[in-house]
């Protein structure tokens, strides 16, 4: 089975931009997660998206937004970008849930310069 | 405040046993504590999860009191290759669920 890719891998953005960042799931996994990591605040969970309906979502600013497709890929957008939002990005997929076993991509790093 | 917290770093030699322990004191009734490992430039990697007691499977055990307010993880024997970060994961509950990983633990393995 292929693993979780995400895409881009890098992306350079400036301050008031958006960003849409892709991640495509292990065949058969309906639950995607994202998470930002950084330096200073370590793994944050961003949201979980579930059967293309969000289920769960960390304390981030309503900038940070995603969805799922029915074939359960997933974007994260974030609109109105800030020198903070550089981060490591990374998406993670299960069959279950955010709280079973979750398989990470290798992540997409944005710089917002 | 809800939280997760684990010790920064450790260090050890090749062949001894590493014990990283995990403060959950929130943590949801119904939630599983999974640890992950993490490699410079690369996305976490599962190496096992438990409700309570203990669970053993290839590559490490956990440890869980009855209370599940902490776990430990335990990797016996460890090698060079064992050098990473360590994070522990749980759903804690203050006033709303929230999914919170530990801010990791550097173990650094020496020959």
């Amino acid at each position: 089975k292929a693993g979780v890719t995400q895409t881009p891998r890098y992306l350079i953005k400036t301050r008031g931009q958006q960003v849409t960042l892709s991640c495509s799931p292990i065949s058969g996994h309906r639950s995607v997660s994202w998470y930002q990591q950084t330096p200073g605040q370590g793994l944050q969970f961003l949201f979980e998206y579930f059967s293309e309906t969000q289920r769960n979502k960390g304390n981030f600013p309503g900038r940070f937004s995603g969805r799922q497709f029915s074939n359960s890929r997933s974007e994260m957008n974030v609109s109105t970008l800030e020198l903070g939002d550089s981060a490591l990005y990374l998406c993670a997929s299960s069959d279950g849930g955010a709280y079973n076993e979750q398989f990470f991509g290798p992540g997409t790093r944005l710089t917002v310069l | 405040l809800a939280k997760t917290t684990q010790p920064i770093s450790m260090d050890s030699y090749e062949g001894q046993e590493v014990n990283i322990t995990c403060s959950h004191n929130n943590i949801a009734t119904n939630d599983y504590i999974t640890w992950y490992q993490q490699f410079p430039s690369q996305g976490p990697r599962f190496i096992i999860q438990g409700y309570k007691t203990k669970v053993t499977n290839e590559v490490a055990s956990l440890f869980i009191p009855a209370d599940r307010k902490s776990s430990t993880l335990s990797l016996p024997r460890v090698s060079l290759s064992d050098t990473a970060v360590y994070y522990c994961l749980v759903g804690l509950w203050s006033n709303d669920y929230k999914l919170s990983f530990g801010a990791g633990t550097t173990v650094t393995v020496r020959a």
